[in-house]
């Protein structure tokens, strides 16, 4: 069962345009949500995350959009930079209910950025 | 080292050997997790460590896995008799809050049973 969806394993923009990223999930239960960006041989590396209670967040060319009753994220890149390409996750937890703080992912997306 | 850092980097291993995969946290970090990336798949949660103990073992796929943490720092995954569907890659991260929002991912142990 998975509760968090990339449905789009891969995009591809031209430098300078936006990038948008989508996620869904099935959990009413999340209420902590992340964006990681993962290039290849490293560890995933934090990007920007959103909580329950906010509907965006922004975090220089990165905003990230909540919307709560479609169970829906998305992450916007805007200028999109070569240096952007990379694979990106989402990623949900429980947050304050939650007595780990375990992060279930999505599949992935991975961002081509053309020069 | 100011991150998280994994060992092996890389571990190609025979079907029925036991492996251990070490993980070096940040220092301070009171929560540990180990996650596993499947090829083509997401991120998924194996085990969730805070201090010592390890409250949340509900990722690991069989008894065949086990880990340990030893001072609140060092952890080892341990897999033993190894199958070809443990090939993944092994990531480790860690957290200063019991929460875990915030976690610091090391570089991953690539490991493939042949």
């Amino acid at each position: 069962d998975q509760q968090v969806k990339q449905n789009s394993p891969s995009l591809s923009v031209q430098e300078g345009r936006i990038s948008i990223l989508n996620c869904d999930y099935t959990n009413s239960m999340f209420d902590y949500f992340l964006w990681y960006k993962k290039y290849p041989a490293e560890g995933p590396t934090f990007l920007i995350s959103i909580s329950s209670i906010k509907d965006k967040n922004e975090d220089g060319r990165f905003t990230v959009f909540l919307n709560k009753s479609a169970k829906h994220l998305s992450l916007h890149i805007v200028p999109s930079q070569p240096g952007d390409s990379a694979v990106y996750f989402c990623a949900a937890s429980a947050g304050v209910r939650s007595n780990t703080g375990k992060l279930i992912f999505g599949q992935g997306t991975t961002l081509q950025v053309k020069p | 080292g100011a991150g998280v850092s994994q060992s092996p980097s890389n571990k190609v291993t025979e079907k029925g050997k036991d492996v251990e995969l070490r993980c070096d946290p940040i220092s301070g970090h009171t929560a540990l997790y180990w996650y596993r990336q499947s090829l083509g798949q997401g991120l998924e949660f194996l085990i969730y460590f805070q201090g010592n103990s390890a409250p949340d073992k509900s990722g690991l796929p069989s008894d065949r896995f086990s880990a340990e943490r030893t001072g609140g720092s060092v952890s080892t995954l341990t897999i033993q008799r190894t199958q070809q569907e443990d090939s993944a890659v092994y990531l480790c991260a860690s957290s200063p809050d019991r929460r875990g929002n915030e976690q610091f991912f090391g570089p991953g142990t690539r490991l493939t049973v042949l």
